[in-house]
């Protein structure tokens, strides 16, 4: 267990519709990261929360969404969704912005 | 265009041989690390370098940051079917913002 929650751990879905992704960050870390695994892109940077702010934003599509709760937990939204979304989505936290730990992640199939 | 590139993709050798990883970008980075990652299972951090020239050591594997902070290695001595994972480096641009490479998939025959 490395401290970093993310549920569901599957998700399948039909396209054109809307899904949330939550991540708990390990404790004590400020910073959440969102970053998109496919088979030919590698490990994507969607974006940072630090403290409940956006702090960066990398390839994030406008259908996706993020925010992060008093709590720091995050949470991911995805709508309108395409077959091309399919992916595994990883949640990473950090306490210094070096040491970044990861959820398992959360393996979203569109259908 | 990736950021960071690594090489080679797929590496496919026999227990006990020696092996290199390279990853290289035109980018500075203010830090560098090597993940591993396991099927249905997040990265997992093996180490951070931070200065250029910087080596560091983890029992059989050795990690090597370039110079210019341009490029680094991974070297594992002596593979082991355990050693079998995708390797991923990542490098720290500003914001704190993590760049991965494309990943090695690392296959150690018995």
């Amino acid at each position: 267990d490395s401290g970093v929650t993310q549920t569901p751990k599957h998700l399948i879905t039909a396209t054109g519709q809307r899904v949330t992704l939550r991540c708990s960050p390990r404790s004590g870390d400020l910073s959440v990261y969102w970053y998109q695994q496919s088979l030919d892109q590698g490990l994507q940077f969607l974006i940072q929360y630090y403290n409940g702010e956006e702090r960066a934003k990398g390839n994030i599509l406008e259908r996706f969404s993020a925010q992060q709760f008093p709590d720091l937990h995050s949470e991911l939204n995805l709508s309108s969704l395409e077959l091309g979304d399919s992916a595994l989505y990883f949640c990473a936290s950090s306490v210094d912005g070096i040491g970044y730990t990861f959820g398992s992640g959360t393996r979203l199939t569109v259908v | 265009t990736q950021l960071l590139e690594q090489s080679p993709q797929f590496l496919s050798i026999q227990e006990g041989e020696n092996l290199t990883v390279y990853c290289n970008s035109s980018s500075v980075f203010s830090s560098l690390q090597w993940y591993r990652q396991e099927p249905g299972e997040g990265p997992v951090l093996l180490v951070t370098v931070v200065t250029g020239g910087e080596v560091k050591k983890l029992k059989r594997l050795t990690f090597q940051f370039g110079d210019a902070r341009k490029d680094s290695s991974l070297h594992i001595t002596a593979a082991q079917p355990g050693d079998t994972g995708l390797y991923l480096c990542a490098g720290v641009l500003g914001a704190q913002k993590l760049v991965f490479g494309q990943g090695t998939r690392l296959t150690i025959n018995p």
